[in-house]
C-alpha cells in the first residue's frame, strides 16, 4: 500500500542544471498533480493530468514540463533550474468524481 | 480566482482544550472540500473529506463543516494533546479538472 511515492526526496541543484521529479502511484487513480509549496505563499498548483498522455497547466507552470507516458507515472522535469525553483514540490493523485486527493511525501529541491 | 483564507494563521493552546479552526473561500461552486494535516518537513495527512452536499464530517476528536453557500468550513478540535501540534490545511475542489485551492494553513501548538 504505497500510495504516492515521489523521488527524489532532497536534491541540490546548480543554476542551469536539468533534473527530473517522478511520481508514482498504485493507486490506479486518473488524475494526478504537481503542486509546490513556499513559506507565506501556501501550495500552488504546477500542472496537472486528467489521464494518460495528457497534461495541462496550472497557475505557476512557467520554467516546468511534464509528461504523463503511463498511467501510474508523473514526471516534472527543469529543463534550467533557477534559485526562484527552490521548494518543496508535492505530487498528489485522485479518481474523478467526489473522491479527495492523495499526496506524495515530498520532493524538497534547492537550486543554488 | 477561488481564493482560500484561514485564519488564525497560528494558534497556542494548552492541553485538554477544545479549539476551532476556521477556512473560508470566495467561490461556493465547489466539489469537496478537505482538511489536511502536515507536520514540519513531512507531506499531507488527509483528515477529513466533505462533499459538497454534506454538513459535516467526523472522524475521532475531530468534527469538520461546511456551509457551502455562505463559503466556509471550521474544523472542530477536541481534547487537544500535544500531538496535535502541526499545520492544519484547509482546501476546496473545484474547477474543471476538480484542483485544490489550498488556504496558507494554521500552525497549531498544544502546550502540555
Amino acid at each position: 500500500n504505497a500510495g504516492v511515492t515521489q523521488t527524489p526526496k532532497f536534491r541540490v541543484l546548480k543554476t542551469g542544471q536539468s533534473m527530473t521529479l517522478l511520481c508514482a502511484q498504485d493507486m490506479n487513480h486518473e488524475y494526478m498533480y504537481w503542486y509546490r509549496q513556499d513559506p507565506g505563499m501556501g501550495l500552488r498548483l504546477i500542472h496537472y493530468s486528467v489521464g494518460e498522455g495528457t497534461t495541462a497547466k496550472g497557475e505557476v507552470p512557467d520554467g516546468y514540463n511534464v509528461s504523463r507516458l503511463k498511467k501510474q507515472n508523473f514526471l516534472l522535469g527543469l529543463e534550467s533550474a533557477a534559485p526562484s525553483q527552490t521548494s518543496v514540490y508535492f505530487c498528489a493523485s485522485r479518481q474523478p468524481g467526489l473522491q479527495g486527493y492523495t499526496f506524495g511525501s515530498g520532493t524538497r529541491l534547492t537550486v543554488v | 480566482k477561488q481564493e482560500v483564507t484561514q485564519i488564525p494563521a497560528a494558534l497556542s493552546v494548552p492541553e485538554g482544550e477544545n479549539l476551532v479552526l476556521n477556512c473560508s473561500f470566495t467561490d461556493s461552486a465547489i466539489y469537496n472540500l478537505q482538511w489536511f494535516r502536515q507536520d514540519p518537513g513531512k507531506g499531507l495527512t488527509s483528515l477529513l473529506l466533505i462533499q459538497s452536499s454534506q454538513r459535516e464530517q467526523t472522524s475521532g476528536r475531530l468534527n469538520a463543516s461546511l456551509d457551502k453557500s455562505s463559503g466556509r468550513s471550521t474544523l472542530y478540535i477536541a481534547a487537544s494533546q500535544p500531538g496535535d501540534s502541526a499545520t492544519y490545511l484547509c482546501a476546496v475542489i473545484s474547477g474543471s479538472a476538480r484542483q485544490l485551492t489550498f488556504g496558507s494553513g494554521t500552525q497549531l501548538t498544544v502546550l502540555p
